[in-house]
């Protein structure tokens, strides 16, 4: 969906190394969330957050962190990059009304680790 | 917490046939949303179809249509007339009333022959 755009869609890092996934969306939707996804596994959720002030983890925060820059803009951060965190990530929204549960994706981003 | 499972890691059809994709989903909540989601090689995420459980009504878009079995837990995809456009990854997804957080399946690659 290009309302919500992820950069960069494709990254390669060494290990140790601090790198940033940056998602941002005009949907206007207060809702966003990180999910990675590895074969085999689905979709994991890593983080999301309600509104700017609003961020909680997910299944698997470990090793990440995130920041709500503005409604629009969702950011996870890698600290210290390893192998393991070799795979697709996936920003999402959705709106905050009842009801309006769907969730809509970014292109994602494939990131390898070396 | 809530679990959904694709027994189906691969199916292939001719084009222009029917084919059922199955998921079922495991929750002691009552109130919920399942989704199907379509992920071609382009690797996005595209929202196929939407069903919320308090409605007894299957939804259906288009060719694509679900039969869901509330007290089985069983929601399935039916792709009608496939083409080969629908070739891709399809999975099922799951949310509370309140939309923490979508839990996916593994998913079923999907291969639609000419």
């Amino acid at each position: 969906d290009a309302d919500v755009t992820q950069t960069p869609r494709n990254r390669i890092t060494k290990t140790g190394k601090r790198i940033m996934l940056e998602c941002s969306q005009t949907k206007g939707h207060d809702r966003m969330y990180w999910y990675r996804q590895d074969p085999g596994l689905g979709l994991r959720l890593i983080y999301y957050s309600f509104d700017v002030k609003d961020i909680n983890k997910g299944e698997i925060s470990d090793g990440y962190s995130v920041s709500r820059q503005a409604q629009a803009k969702f950011s996870l951060s890698l600290e210290s990059a390893i192998p393991n965190q070799t795979a697709l990530y996936f920003c999402a929204t959705s709106p905050a009304a009842a009801g309006q549960e769907t969730q809509y994706f970014g292109p994602g981003t494939r990131l390898l680790v070396l | 917490a809530q679990t959904v499972t694709q027994s189906q890691p691969e199916m292939s059809v001719q084009e222009a046939e029917t084919v059922t994709l199955s998921c079922t989903y495991d929750t002691s909540e009552s109130n919920y949303y399942l989704f199907w989601y379509k992920q071609p090689p382009s690797r996005q995420m595209i929202l196929v179809i939407r069903q919320e459980a308090y409605k007894q009504q299957n939804a259906t878009e288009n060719r694509f249509s679900v039969n869901f079995q509330k007290a089985a837990k069983s929601f399935s995809l039916k792709i009608s007339d496939s083409q080969l456009g629908d070739t891709a990854m399809y999975f099922c997804a799951f949310t509370l009333f309140g939309n923490e957080k979508l839990t996916f399946g593994t998913g079923t690659r999907l291969t639609i022959i000419p």
